[in-house]
């Protein structure tokens, strides 16, 4: 999950099993939830979004869940391949930014999936 | 993303430097953003942009400026007031509409010489 600090949360999974990266986010009047993929020396790539009137979107090998009482969101990677080896992010958008305002998104620290052979 | 393209992508910059950091996309998206990213720590928003002609300030915009001439084009340059400028940058944008991801370039480096 996430951590305040310099140091990455480490996750590290073996080549097949599933992976379950967890965060906290900060405002509850966030509406709009994204996971974001980050490999070294590369800028994040979209993995898969959430609206806050869900618990539950699937993708392709992915899963969003979402609590809105605990604030907590968590991204499930099915069968994780060597190929999932990044730092996952989530970001969390204000009601201003879903409803088509151009405000930012605040990100979490980032969770380094390890993925053992 | 192959529609955003930023450079250099590697940048160093000498004491009492501006430098600028180019960032350029294809995809007719409306928003543009500028984010920094340390090691080990998430993204922090510098500036953002909706239309062309108009940008505001993000969480950390002191040492930076903006420009947006062109809906293309949003460049971000790094002042000498900058004390602290080594980081990685990212240039994002967003169609309009609801709901609507950001799409993220490939990141500039810049370190201090």
């Amino acid at each position: 999950g996430e951590s305040v600090g310099l140091h990455l949360p480490t996750l590290s999974v073996q080549e097949g099993d599933n992976s379950i990266i967890n965060c906290a986010y900060s405002n509850s009047a966030s509406d709009y939830f994204i996971w974001y993929k980050q490999e070294s020396g590369k800028g994040p790539q979209f993995i898969i979004d959430i609206r806050s009137n869900m618990d539950k979107r699937q993708g392709q090998r992915v899963t969003v869940l979402l609590n809105k009482t605990v604030k907590h969101l968590s991204l499930q990677i099915a069968a994780t391949q060597p190929g999932d080896s990044a730092v996952y992010f989530c970001a969390e958008a204000p009601p201003m930014y879903s409803g088509g305002g151009a405000d930012g998104l605040t990100f979490g620290k980032g969770t380094h999936l390890i993925i053992q052979p | 993303d192959g529609g955003i393209t930023q450079s250099p992508k590697y940048l160093f910059r000498k004491e009492g430097q501006n430098v600028t950091l180019s960032c350029e996309q294809n995809l007719n998206h409306d928003a543009m953003y500028w984010y920094r990213q340390d090691p080990g720590q998430g993204l922090r928003l510098i500036y953002y942009s909706q239309i062309v002609n108009d940008f505001q300030k993000g969480d950390i915009a002191e040492g930076y400026s903006v420009s947006r001439e062109k809906k293309e084009s949003f460049p971000l340059t790094v002042t000498s007031a900058q004390k602290n400028p080594t980081a990685f940058y990212l240039c994002a944008t967003r169609p309009w509409g609801r709901n609507q991801p950001q799409h993220f370039g490939d990141g500039t480096r810049l370190s201090i010489l």
